[in-house]
């Protein structure tokens, strides 16, 4: 069974710094993965998709994650960081077969210090 | 958020009393998941659809019912009202495993 594992439940980072948030997956075939924003009482964004192709992929709000497959990784960056982004970050990949619904991480929320 | 729309927003129930969470969407996709989110656990997949009359359980359906009787709604339903079904939920939509998959903007519920 596929699972992911977000490493830190929080994690603070000060204005203008760097975003760095953790994701590693178990996945028995090419995995599908996702990085979601939630904003304090908002639905879930979605900032990126890895599906196929360039392993570094680029999202919204200058987010970016890298696949690496020799790691099982798919940690999602940001070079500085904006008071805005403060919000909880979901990451999550897809499962296989006729279901095709998502695994979620269990969240990172970020704060980010003026 | 993308074409789908859930009601209420929020709601109070108390222990027992039963109650349906709507869920309709206008992009014509043919899978629908319904998740709920717990503080700290991420979401966990209540039940899916893969289209219309075809519903399946998913990681934690104990307590819930789901209908799919047209593309565009996938109702939830709690018959029994526990406070252990206190939480936020969340309707999806998806296309093929490539997609983006679509969320509400969430039910907040309180079983009291």
């Amino acid at each position: 069974a596929q699972s992911v594992t977000q490493l830190g439940s929080h994690v603070s980072v000060s204005e203008g710094a760097l975003v760095l948030l953790r994701c590693n997956y178990s996945s028995s075939v090419p995995p599908y993965l996702f990085w979601y924003v939630q904003y304090p009482n908002q639905g879930l964004q979605l900032l990126l998709k890895y599906t196929t192709g360039a392993t570094l992929v680029k999202g919204i709000n200058g987010f970016e994650a890298e696949f690496k497959k020799s790691e099982t990784s798919f940690h999602l960056t940001k070079p500085s960081a904006h008071m805005s982004d403060a919000a909880e970050y979901f990451c999550a990949v897809r499962e296989g077969g006729s279901q095709g619904n998502l695994i979620f991480g269990k969240g990172t929320k970020l704060s980010v210090k003026p | 958020n993308a074409g789908v729309t859930q009601t209420p927003k929020f709601r109070i129930l108390k222990i027992g009393q039963s109650m349906t969470l709507q869920c309709t969407q206008d992009m014509n996709h043919n899978y629908m998941y319904w998740y709920r989110q717990d503080p700290g656990m991420g979401l966990k997949l209540i039940y899916y659809s893969v289209g219309a009359g075809i519903t399946d359980k998913g990681e934690v359906p104990n307590g819930y019912n789901v209908s799919r009787s047209t593309t565009e709604d996938f109702p939830l339903r709690l018959e029994l009202a526990a406070p252990s079904q206190t939480s936020v939920y969340f309707c999806g939509i998806g296309g093929t495993p490539q997609e983006t998959q679509y969320f509400g903007p969430g039910t907040r519920l309180l079983v009291l």
